[in-house]
Formats: structure tokens, sequence, C-alpha cells
């Protein structure tokens, strides 16, 4: 059973460019979430979907930023106009379920986006 | 919110036991976990405490007081291998973790 997959692993893109991060959740997974990671920071929170809709986006910064999770394919994050700023680690989780507990979430290997 | 305090750094020997300890102030409590993640790695789930006490997994062990919103994971015996980053963090809700800065452990020969 393959685990959470993300591609590319590493990404370098320009001032002003857009940067496409995908995300396939283990099988069987309907709950995606994307976190950040600065270096020297900790893993933050920025989007929970699940199948074509966005439950929580209170982590994403409003401008330049969305994700979906479409019925068909992987959930796609999506940064629109790249700043150095964004230069960080981007991590996609899966779970089976949310409920009225933690569920375990599973990590991916997660992007590396590079802004030159 | 979530206010979660962990060390930055800690070194040991090959064979030795380390102790991470976090500390936590949250708004509302949904249980810590622990979670492992070696560089350029995905983070991998060590534990989860709800209850107070120490709960044990093999060489890995994590203790929770809520009275005092304090954890700590214990690593025995240790081994070259579990040189990594160990990151303490609450479930804010039912789905979205949050997570402290991540103690990077480095064993040595």
């Amino acid at each position: 059973n393959a685990g959470v997959m993300q591609n590319p692993r590493h990404l370098v893109r320009r001032r002003g460019q857009e940067a496409r991060l995908r995300c396939s959740p283990m099988k069987g997974h309907s709950h995606v979430y994307w976190y950040r990671q600065l270096p020297e920071e900790g893993l933050k929170f920025m989007v929970y979907l699940q199948k074509e809709n966005i439950i929580d986006e209170s982590g994403m910064p409003k401008e330049r930023f969305s994700a979906e999770f479409p019925k068909e394919g992987p959930s796609i994050l999506r940064i629109q106009q790249v700043v150095r700023g964004d230069s960080a680690a981007y991590f996609c989780a899966s779970s089976p379920t949310s409920g009225d507990h933690y569920n375990e979430q599973f990590f991916g290997p997660g992007t590396r986006l590079t802004v030159l | 919110g979530q206010n979660i305090d962990q060390p930055t750094e800690m070194t040991a020997t090959e064979g030795a036991i380390v102790q991470i300890n976090c500390t936590y102030q949250t708004s509302g409590f949904n249980g810590l976990f622990w979670y492992q993640q070696h560089a350029g790695e995905a983070p991998t789930f060590l534990s989860y405490n709800v209850l107070d006490g120490l709960e044990e997994k093999g060489r890995f062990s994590s203790f929770l007081s809520r009275s005092k919103g304090y954890s700590y994971l214990l690593l025995k015996e240790l081994q070259m291998k579990d040189s990594a980053s160990y990151l303490c963090g609450a479930p804010i809700n039912d789905y979205k973790l949050s997570f402290g800065a991540g103690t990077t452990v480095t064993v040595r020969a």
C-alpha cells in the first residue's frame, strides 16, 4: 500500500512564476491536509480538504495561494506569482476520516520549493 | 490557540537515553502527539497521549501530565538512526495539528 505521494520533490521557480504542488493521498484516504515548514520552524497548518470541498483554509495566505482536491486526481496546492518568502518545504498529509477525535495523519515526503 | 515549546537541539551518545521535554498551552486539550522527522523526509507518527501517564512502545516512551501542560519523549538505547528531528504537537480540533519547532537529536558514536 503506497504511502502519501507528493511531486515534484524539488521545485525551483523564479519570482513571479507559478508553483503547482501535487499530493496523492494514501489509498482509501479521503481527507487531505497541507502544511508548510519554513527553515528552523515547525510545521504550520495551511488547509484541510475533502473531495471537492475546502473544509478549513484558515492557515493559508489570502492572496496567491489556492488549493483543490478534485473528485478525480491528486490534490493541488497552487502558488501564483511566487516570492522568495514562499521558499519552504510543503508537506501533504492524509487520513481516512476526521471524526470526534484525532485521527493519525500520514505525511508525504514533501515538496521543497525554492524561489530564486 | 496553541503555544508549544521544546528544546532546539540535543546531543547524546549511542546506547544512551535522551528525554525530550515539551510544554504546551492550549485553549482546549485534544491530546499530545510526537512525530519523528529525518532530514529531508516525511514526519512519521510516534505516539499520541490523551490520558496522563507513560506509554511505552519499544525503545520509545511518551509521558503526559495534563495538569502541568507537560510531555516528554524518552528514547532508550539510542541508535545512530535515531538522529532526527522530533516534533511535539497538539490537535487544535479533530483535524488541525499545531506543532512545536522540533528538537534535533544528534546521536554520536
